[in-house]
């Protein structure tokens, strides 16, 4: 069955610093692997996802994230954090081949990003 | 842009009381989706939808159903609400056919039971 773990429930990180939110997965076979973000009050967007080819994903609001298969991660990163990055952020995973509910996605428990300024 | 709408934005039912929670999009997705959204635990799948009248449950069903009698709206119901059913619940949609295409969330209804 497929899973994902978001090992942080919190991060912190001054404004202008790099951020990183880690995420883990477990799938039988290559992952489709995507972020998403919630801001307070509202549903999630989309931020970005990674279905194959280059390992490093460019999304929305300068978020990028890298898949790497060996250590089973996909990192979500940003050179430089800002204020209104803080957000609970959502790591999701679904195995490529699969039938029924495990056809959807997978959610990880979220990590709350703050970002001081 | 799509758009997902949750009818009400916050919820308060007594317990036994049978609920309705309402979902419509704008974008003729066929692929609809209920998840409830609890502290530490993430989205967990109630039920979804990929057509018209078709529904198949997801992780968490138990003391839930769906209706998706227009391809537009999505219906979830809590026959009898129970207060450990106290939770933020969210709608999406996703087009078929658009390979690994990203879920549209509607901004959720947070329902408390007392």
């Amino acid at each position: 069955a497929q899973s994902v773990a978001q090992p942080e429930d919190q991060v912190n990180v001054a404004e202008g610093n790099p951020l990183t939110v880690k995420c883990t997965y477990s799938v039988s076979g290559n992952p489709y692997l995507f972020w998403y973000v919630q801001y307070p009050n509202r549903g999630l967007q989309f931020l970005l996802k990674y279905i194959t080819g280059d390992n490093l994903v460019k999304g929305s609001y300068g978020f990028e994230a890298e898949f790497n298969k060996s250590q089973t991660s996909f990192h979500l990163k940003k050179p430089s954090a800002l204020v209104s990055d803080s957000a609970l952020y959502f790591c999701a995973v679904r195995e490529p081949i699969s039938s029924g509910s495990a056809r959807q996605l997978t959610f990880g428990s979220g990590t709350q990003l703050t970002v001081l300024p | 842009d799509v758009k997902v709408t949750q009818s009400s934005r916050y919820l308060v039912k007594r317990t036994g009381e049978k609920v309705f929670l309402e979902c419509v999009q704008d974008m003729d997705h066929e692929n609809m989706f209920w998840y409830r959204q609890d502290p530490g635990l993430g989205l967990r799948l109630i039920y979804f939808s990929y057509d018209v009248k078709m529904k198949e449950k997801g992780d968490i069903p138990e003391g839930y159903s769906v209706s998706r009698e227009k391809k537009e709206r999505f219906s979830l119901i809590l026959e009898s609400a129970s207060t450990n059913q106290t939770s933020m619940y969210l709608c999406a949609s996703r087009p078929t056919g658009v390979r690994n295409s990203p879920l549209h969330f509607g901004n959720g209804t947070r329902l408390t039971v007392t």
